[in-house]
């Protein structure tokens, strides 16, 4: 089935640093990918969409100068946490979505494995 | 926008028991709803999902019921397993144009040996 790999797995990193997270997916084309953020004990929530090629789209309250979004290719698509705080501490999950066939119910999910983020 | 609400927020049944978590959504457009199971720091594992062209779907313990009428999906999961303790949450979305998920709040089941 398809494989979206998501690195790094867990990432401690000091306060106004920057990290970067991958997402790959790794047999399939990944025409669009979902970001998401999940607290502790919480529900999944969209940060942003993006489709290979073009900007992300912003959910509302997502600086997108803080979370930096890059689809470049069909495979890899990144999300950079700038200049970070204890606050954006966090598990960030990345979902693919591929079409799988033509007509109704056409598209395919897969998620990542995620990343704890610890800002300190 | 599509607005998924999902109870009970915690649930604890006996081994061997039957669990029913509910999930109500908003948008009478939507068509596909997946239902997955959470482990702690673990990505969502998708567990069994519907459409909406089908009332119901089973796939040996757990099965999903689905009344367009009233927007509303249940999660049924029988001969509950210590196993089964995980976070469980349902989604909506419009399959058809490659939508993103919404999901619903989740449910901490907690099944006791």
């Amino acid at each position: 089935g398809a494989v979206v790999s998501q690195h790094p797995s867990r990432v401690i990193c000091k306060s106004g640093t920057s990290v970067k997270i991958e997402c790959r997916s790794l047999d399939f084309q990944a025409t669009t990918m979902f970001w998401y953020r999940q607290f502790p004990k919480k529900s999944l929530m969209l940060m942003a969409t993006s489709n290979e090629g073009s900007k992300a789209t912003y959910e509302q309250g997502v600086e997108k100068d803080k979370f930096l979004i890059n689809h470049a290719s069909l495979t890899l698509s990144t999300l950079t946490v700038t200049s970070a705080h204890p606050e954006d501490s966090s598990f960030y999950i990345c979902s693919a979505r591929s079409a799988i066939q033509s007509g109704a119910f056409a598209y395919g999910y897969t998620f990542g494995s995620g990343t704890r983020l610890t800002v300190v | 926008g599509e607005n998924v609400e999902q109870h009970p927020s915690t649930l604890s049944v006996q081994e061997g028991d039957s669990a029913v978590i509910k999930c109500t959504y908003s948008d009478s457009a939507s068509n596909y709803f997946p239902w997955y199971k959470q482990e702690l720091g673990k990505r969502p594992q998708l567990i069994i999902d519907i459409r909406s062209n089908v009332g119901e779907k089973k796939d040996q313990r757990i099965a999903v019921t689905l009344n367009k009428t009233a927007k509303h999906f249940s999660l049924h999961i029988t001969e509950t397993q210590p196993e089964d303790s995980a976070v469980y949450f349902c989604a909506a979305t419009i399959h058809t144009t490659g939508n993103q998920f919404y999901f619903g709040t989740g449910t901490s089941l907690t099944v006791i040996p």
